[in-house]
């Protein structure tokens, strides 16, 4: 089973600044997908990045970008300029490229929690 | 369109009672995905269907928790007899296609605290 390991619970960043978060994970599979979830106070859960395992090129959305070493097993989260609005826990999640036995859902780490000093 | 919708957004039970956990996925999309979320921890995987056929249970705690999606849209996850240790907060999500990288929409969740 995978598993997928978030080690820093909190991290506070101020506001404009950048701030990278950590994400390990475990597989012996080599097909695989790679998300970061941000989950606000009381609101859903929503995708801010995602990488295919197969792409070398590290993906990136506006602000948020990934540092994505396959060897290292090691998948992390770089927010440049961060702002107030940024304040959540991020979860980062596995899922595999296969099918049964857990494999079409998320497995998710136990998340970090950001906080943007004003 | 609406995306993801859970409901009752808020639930307590007595140890012993029976649940059940609505949710309505975003229209269209063929994959739907149930995840309960233990305080402080990340979400953890239950069960999948797609379309109406719920293809992976293997998350599922025990033969109590249920699951269904009978038309192909909305899903109900119940709970029979609960425990102390089924309090989470459960949480629905839905996929356009089966697979892959495809993006998860999840919905706000029902929080379930059993007494």
């Amino acid at each position: 089973a995978q598993t997928v390991t978030q080690s820093q619970p909190e991290m506070s960043v101020q506001e404009a600044e950048t701030v990278t978060l950590s994400c390990t994970y475990d597989t012996s599979e080599s097909d695989y997908y790679l998300f970061w979830y941000k989950q606000p106070p009381s609101r859903q859960m929503i995708l801010v990045i995602r990488q295919e395992a197969y792409k070398q090129q590290n993906a990136t959305e506006n602000r948020f970008s990934v540092n994505f070493q396959k060897a290292a097993k090691s998948f992390s989260l770089k927010i440049s300029d961060s702002q107030l609005g940024d304040a959540a826990m991020y979860f980062c999640a596995y899922r595999s490229a296969g099918s049964g036995g857990g494999a079409d859902g998320l497995t998710f780490g136990k998340g970090t929690h950001l906080i943007i000093q004003p | 369109g609406a995306g993801v919708s859970q409901s009752p957004r808020y639930k307590v039970a007595k140890r012993g009672q029976d649940v059940a956990l609505r949710c309505d996925p975003i229209s269209g999309h063929v994959s739907l995905f149930w995840y309960q979320q233990a305080l402080g921890q990340g979400p953890e995987f239950l069960t999948y269907f797609q379309n109406e056929a719920q293809l992976d249970k293997s998350g599922l705690p025990s033969d109590r928790f249920f699951a269904e999606r009978p038309e192909g849209s909305v899903s109900t996850l119940k709970i029979q007899r609960t425990q102390q240790e089924d309090s989470a907060v459960y949480l629905c999500a839905s996929s356009l296609v089966p697979a892959g990288i495809y993006e998860q929409y999840f919905g706000p969740g029902t929080r379930l605290t059993v007494t």
